[in-house]
């Protein structure tokens, strides 16, 4: 059981170029997270996904998109590069418990990208 | 400002104390409590997670709840070098819903 994984580890890129971030979870959890973190600021919402063909935007959503095609996938993409996305980038995953109350959030390690 | 308010630090601590890690936040809504702990270059894990107001023990943790003041604490009693991380508080309005409110985390340093 690997929990929450994320690809890559870490990235360089020049303004302008594009990329994709892959999170993957085998938990079977039906909602995933896109965060950002960085000094000072704390973990701010991307985008998120409460199941499967599903996304929404979170408190930062401008320059990124998302997409959620499988349940255990959900892809971060960067069309056009900033230096202002510098920053490390955190996938998580929850579940509904039987309650119908959310679990807490399972994070990934991380990717660390750096737009110049 | 800030829904959730959490000094940055750093706090430093000798080996042994007991450390003290508090939030404060504005939304009355909020009735789920969580503690994060993040080690350097990781992810968040969860370390506490409290309903409504009061205490919950766990171990050389302790989380406290206070709804009528607004206010959360981490008690991390004969805190040792491995404690040194980031904790960082979030809460949620209902154990339904799907997103919660981060603070920006405390960084702990406990040093030998």
């Amino acid at each position: 059981n690997a929990g929450v994984t994320q690809t890559p580890k870490f990235r360089v890129l020049k303004t302008g170029q594009s990329m994709t971030l892959l999170c993957a979870q085998d938990m079977n959890h039906e909602y995933m997270y896109w965060y950002r973190q960085d000094p000072g600021m704390g973990l701010r919402l991307i985008h998120y996904s409460v199941g499967e063909g599903t996304t929404a935007k979170g408190e930062v959503p401008d320059g990124y998109n998302v997409s959620r095609l499988k349940k255990q996938n959900f892809l971060l993409g960067l069309e056009s590069a900033a230096p202002s996305q510098t920053s490390v980038y955190f996938c998580a995953s929850s579940y509904r418990l039987a309650g119908g109350s959310l679990n807490e959030q399972y994070f990934g390690p991380g990717t660390r990208l750096t737009v110049t | 400002q800030k829904e959730v308010e959490q000094d940055p630090g750093p706090l430093s601590v000798p080996e042994g104390a007991i450390v003290s890690l508090n939030c404060t936040y504005s939304n009355s809504a909020f009735q789920y409590f969580m503690w994060y702990r993040q080690y350097s270059r990781k992810g968040p894990e969860l370390l506490m997670y409290t309903y409504s107001s009061g205490n919950k023990e766990d171990g050389r943790f302790t989380a406290q709840v206070d709804k009528s003041s607004k206010y959360i604490s981490l008690f991390i009693r004969d805190s040792q070098p491995s404690d040194s991380a980031t904790y960082l508080c979030a809460m949620k309005v209902g154990g339904g819903s799907y997103i919660p409110t981060f603070g920006r985390g405390t960084s702990l340093i406990v040093h030998p």
